[in-house]
């Protein structure tokens, strides 16, 4: 067990609609990370936020957006959906101790867009 | 930019052989490199880092990797094989700067033991 906590665990729903990805960081973590694991791109880095505020960004459509509040737990929101979105999304937390910040994944939040 | 090429998607050992499982790295910056293994329906556990200092990285599970910065490669190896290692095993790289946080995956190994 990471720490790390990802809510829901499956997810189906339809194309067009919009979805909610929690996570809940490792105690005491400040960084955020979300990934997408889809067969075809495989595991691909979408976003980070520390404590708070975006801090990288990387392949994430403008379809998505993230936000970590103040008890650092951190939402993914999935709009306008597409099959394509379908995919295993992870989340990983990590301290602030100095490179190289080892990441913790949760157990990801697969979704299914039909 | 950096990137990370994992050579073979798909390994297959007999249990009690040499495990070698093949990832090399480009970076513009010193880089951070990690092995993690992803068992079925699981998320990603670390197996080991590499960040500065000695070049062979032991893990977790009887793994260890090396550092080999001028054929930039860090291949992953473990003695020998048991039944419970069968997962998928993915090399990543981070970097500095804005950089360090972000990690960049290979596209995955799938190692099968046969008994």
């Amino acid at each position: 067990d990471s720490g790390v906590t990802q809510t829901p665990k499956h997810l189906i729903t339809a194309t067009g609609q919009r979805v909610t990805l929690r996570c809940s960081p490792r105690s005491g973590d400040l960084s955020v990370y979300w990934y997408q694991q889809s067969l075809d791109q495989g595991l691909q880095f979408l976003i980070q936020y520390y404590n708070g505020e975006e801090r990288a960004k990387g392949n994430i459509l403008e379809r998505f957006s993230a936000q970590q509040f103040p008890d650092l737990h951190s939402e993914l929101n999935l709009s306008s959906l597409e099959l394509g979105d379908s995919a295993l999304y992870f989340c990983a937390s990590s301290g602030d101790r100095g490179p190289p910040y080892e990441q913790y994944f949760g157990p990801g939040t697969r979704l299914t867009v039909t | 930019a950096q990137s990370v090429t994992q050579l073979g998607s798909h390994v297959s050992v007999s249990e009690g052989a040499l495990v070698l499982l093949r990832c090399n790295y480009s970076s513009s910056v010193p880089p951070y490199l990690f092995w993690y293994v992803q068992y079925p329906n699981q998320g990603l556990q670390l197996l080991l880092k590499y960040t500065t200092g000695a070049t062979l990285v032991k893990g977790i599970n009887g793994f260890e990797a090396e550092f080999k910065k001028s054929e930039t490669s860090f291949h992953l190896t473990k003695p020998s094989a048991h039944m419970s290692d069968a997962a998928e095993y993915f090399c990543a790289v981070s970097g500095g700067g804005t950089s360090y946080g972000k990690l960049t995956f290979g596209q995955g190994t799938i190692l099968t033991v046969h008994p």
